[in-house]
């Protein structure tokens, strides 16, 4: 069974640094194929996606937030880490992370946590 | 970048057919995904690789995708299909791999 489940502070300050950490059961990122990868979603707006990190620990970055994201991940751990720096209040959003098999593809997320609510505010 | 478009709303009336848009330049030429979303939830993947049906989910819904456009068909629709959709799909421009979302299709149960 495939569970994903998203971790960090539920309120940041602004130009404080968001860590994020996603810790998931049911595979392993060190297979050939997987990925995991984060979104956001900013209350009543859509889904964005920010990062994505492969088996083969490459990165990719959502081109207009690439300065200030970093991820990584821990495979002995099962986690994806996810850091934001330079906080803004118009980054307050629903931070997901998700599952994506056969990232070598064009493939979907088929699995997704439930989310945590970052708001950032002074 | 690439964008996707998507209706913002769509209205249908029980046991009617919904048909949900996502436009994109040359979109034939890739794989959609479609996720819905409902209140308070997190996504789920309703559709994949255009026309592909995850297990669980119901045959009612389908898709195709040719030309510039993609569509989720939800046929006999129920209170129950009220959500936000959206449509996805990965943009390989180059040596930049990245993830695009439409802008979500909120659907109405009348």
């Amino acid at each position: 069974q495939v569970t994903l489940r998203e971790s960090g502070p539920a309120l940041v300050k602004p130009t404080q640094t968001l860590k994020l950490t996603c810790t998931f059961s049911g595979f392993s990122l060190s297979t050939s194929g997987m990925c995991v990868s984060w979104i956001r979603q900013p209350p009543g707006k859509a889904l964005e996606w920010l990062a994505l990190i492969d088996w083969d620990d490459d990165k990719y970055y959502s081109t207009s937030l690439k300065t200030r994201l970093t991820i990584s991940k821990d495979t002995s751990k099962n986690q994806v880490v996810l850091t934001m720096t330079n906080m803004d209040p118009v980054d307050t959003a629903t931070f997901y992370c998700a599952r994506i098999r056969g990232c070598g593809g064009d493939s979907a997320f088929d699995y997704w946590g439930q989310g945590t609510l970052v708001i950032v505010s002074s | 970048s690439y964008v996707l478009t998507q209706p913002p709303s769509v209205s249908v009336a029980p046991g009617q057919t919904a048909s949900i848009s996502c436009g994109g330049n040359n979109v034939g030429d890739k794989s959609v995904h479609w996720y819905q979303q409902k209140s308070g939830q997190a996504p789920v993947l309703v559709v994949y690789d255009d026309s592909d049906r995850p297990s669980g989910i119901p045959e009612r819904f389908s898709g195709s995708n040719s030309g510039n456009t993609a569509n989720l068909t939800i046929s006999r629709v129920e209170a129950g299909d009220e959500a936000d959709y959206y449509c996805q799909v990965w943009d390989n421009s180059g040596d930049h791999r990245s993830v695009v979302f439409g802008g979500g299709t909120k659907l109405t149960v009348l």
